[in-house]
This record gives structure tokens, sequence and C-alpha cells, in this order.
């Protein structure tokens, strides 16, 4: 029941712009993304919440289709400093885990 | 300055020994995780804890055992029963409802040698 992602991986050069999908089979209460750089732990960057409600970075947006369980991350005029693996979370609401999903690599070159 | 302490960042083990990986959260979140990576590969969760005195079992607890007797602690011991311990352990934490949000640790490489 890990939320699958797409693309799996995805070169861009600086200024394009990239989209990131994320699907799954359970009922979500909110979808959340991070990015993790090589070697490092990885980063909240948002929240999205049934009914809209969204939480995080300024400068990354992100939507959330409740009837489909998808969310899709938007990198708009990308920079080297977005290269890493981004993963998406899917969270049930409650006291419950939050369940990564299979990740996506992307590459920002000049 | 709040955060998560993971220690040590590299570990190195011969087969067979027990190894306790450090995780220690000054953010006052009630729930701990840990998780492991391997190359290349996603988030799997070993176990997690959402208050004092309880944790729970997550997809890959196998040859692990955890502990939380205090808030700010979770520490994760990765016993000789499991088969194949090397890889990239992270710890995190996080408030709870309603947003959930996952803060992570520097992590702990362990190599099994």
């Amino acid at each position: 029941q890990q939320p699958v992602q797409s693309p799996q991986a995805v070169i861009l050069r600086e200024g394009e712009d990239a989209v990131i999908n994320c699907s799954s089979s359970k009922a979500l209460y909110s979808v959340h993304w991070y990015r993790q750089k090589h070697g490092e732990a990885p980063v909240f960057l948002m929240i999205l919440l049934k009914g809209g409600e969204q939480k995080g970075h300024e400068k990354i947006s992100a939507s959330f289709n409740e009837k489909k369980q998808q969310s899709s991350l938007y990198l708009t005029a990308s920079q080297l400093s977005y290269s890493g693996t981004y993963f998406c979370g899917s969270y049930s609401g409650g006291y419950q885990k939050v369940t990564f999903g299979t990740g996506t690599k992307l590459q920002v070159i000049p | 300055d709040g955060g998560i302490t993971q220690s040590p960042k590299y570990l190195f083990r011969k087969e067979g020994q027990n190894v306790t990986l450090s995780c220690e959260q000054n953010l006052n979140h009630d729930a701990m995780y840990w998780y492991r990576q391997d190359p290349g590969q996603g988030l799997r969760l070993i176990y997690y804890s959402q208050i004092v005195n309880d944790f729970q079992k997550g997809d890959i607890a196998e040859g692990y055992s955890v502990s939380r007797e205090k808030k700010e602690s979770f520490p994760l011991t990765v016993t000789s029963a499991q088969k194949n311990p090397t890889a990239f352990y992270l710890c995190a934490s996080s408030p709870g409802p309603p947003y959930n949000e996952q803060f992570f640790g520097p992590g702990t490489r362990l190599t099994v040698l």
C-alpha cells in the first residue's frame, strides 16, 4: 500500500518546470512532500490536507485530488538546488503512521 | 536550538554483534519513528512510538528492538537476528495530528563487516 510516484527520475535544465505525481490506494487525510539530497536526511516541504488546507514551502506548490487520492508537486523555474529525491507520504489521520512513496529522483543541470 | 540528533554518524560493527543507535529530540514531540533506507530506495518504517513507554512495530521490525523510557529519547538496537543490517538509519519525530509532519535527524550509516 505504498504510494506510487511518477516519474521515477527526471532531468531538467535550469529554469525548466517539472511535475511529480503521487497516487495512493488508501483514503487519505493528507499528503506530505519531502526532499532528500544525497547522503542527507529528508526535509519536509509541504502538507496538503483534505478540504484544501496547505502548510509548507512558499516557492513550491502542490495539489491534492481527494476523489482520486492523488497529489502532484509542481516545481517551476527549477534551480540547481532543487536536485534531490522527492518523496510523497500518505497519512490517514489521527495517530496513524506516514507511509512514504517510491521516490522521484530529480536532477537539475546548468 | 531545537532539533533531532543521532549518533554516531557512521558505525562499523562485526557480524553477529548487537548495536544500539541513539536518537534524541528536544522539540517536545510525542511521536518518534525509526526508518531504514537502502541505497536508491525509499523509507521503510521499523518501529514507531506515539507516547512514552509505548511503541508499535512498523513494516520491517524483525531483528530490531526499541525502547521509549523518556519523551526525548528513542534508541534503536540492531540485533544479530537482522539478516542484512547494513543501511542508512533515520530517526524522526512528529508533533502528531492534525499535520503529523516528520522532522528527521541526520541519520546513522551502519556498516556490518
